[in-house]
């Protein structure tokens, strides 16, 4: 079955500290997965893309790592800032089917 | 600027009730979606369409109804069939097809609550 899971479900850090999202898949045949980014009340916007043969891709104080392997992604923030606060989530497509398959998310709090 | 638009930004509904969330695209999108989102719990899959005049029900699709008369309009109805229809809607759109370039484009949402 394919499935999308996030760990933490939620997440409470420092302003200035690093933090890493998990994304545990098992869609098959992997096509990509992306990161998104959903401010409280608003639409999710793409933070990242990552395609079978990328390892690591930065997006500014964000960097994801892809372990197609270990079918395995992480989104790690670094010196995070109370904009931060949001939610995180995991979206992987396959390449059959035209279906995209959606994580929980995780849901990041920065306090000062 | 191409983009999706959601309106209302906030509804407010009566018991009873039937409403109807706008969704619209100019980025030529094929596919378009609605999503449900609850407080603590991921997106849940209300409709799709995938070509005008046709569309499919998602997971949660009792107690809503959608059109697809033109490619850049998708509305929602949510009727007084639902019962427990307070949520954030999302609306999305996307080109048919795999690869990096036919991800989701996600609207703005609106928050409709039953008053």
């Amino acid at each position: 079955k394919n499935q999308v899971e996030q760990s933490p479900q939620s997440l409470i850090i420092l302003e200035g500290k690093n933090c890493t999202l998990q994304c545990n898949y098992t869609v098959s045949p992997f096509s990509n997965l992306r990161w998104y980014k959903q401010d409280t009340g608003r639409g999710p916007v793409s933070l990242t893309i990552m395609t079978f043969s990328e390892n690591t891709k930065s997006n500014g104080r964000y960097t994801a790592t892809l372990d197609a392997d270990t079918k395995q992604s992480s989104l790690h923030i670094t010196a995070s800032q109370l904009s931060d606060s949001a939610s995180y989530i995991c979206v992987v497509s396959a390449t059959t089917g035209n279906q995209f398959y959606f994580g929980t998310g995780t849901s990041l709090t920065v306090i000062p | 600027d191409g983009g999706i638009t959601q309106s209302p930004k906030y509804l407010f509904r009566k018991e009873g009730q039937n409403v109807t969330l706008s969704c619209e695209q100019n980025l030529n999108h094929d596919a378009m979606y609605w999503y449900r989102q609850d407080p603590g719990q991921g997106l849940r899959l209300i409709y799709y369409s995938q070509i005008v005049n046709d569309f499919q029900k998602g997971d949660i699709a009792e107690g809503y109804s959608v059109s697809r008369e033109k490619k850049e309009s998708f509305p929602l109805t949510v009727t007084s069939a639902q019962k427990n229809p307070t949520a954030f809607y999302l609306c999305a759109s996307r080109k048919t097809g795999t690869g990096i370039n036919y991800g989701y484009t996600f609207g703005s949402g609106t928050r409709l609550t039953v008053v």
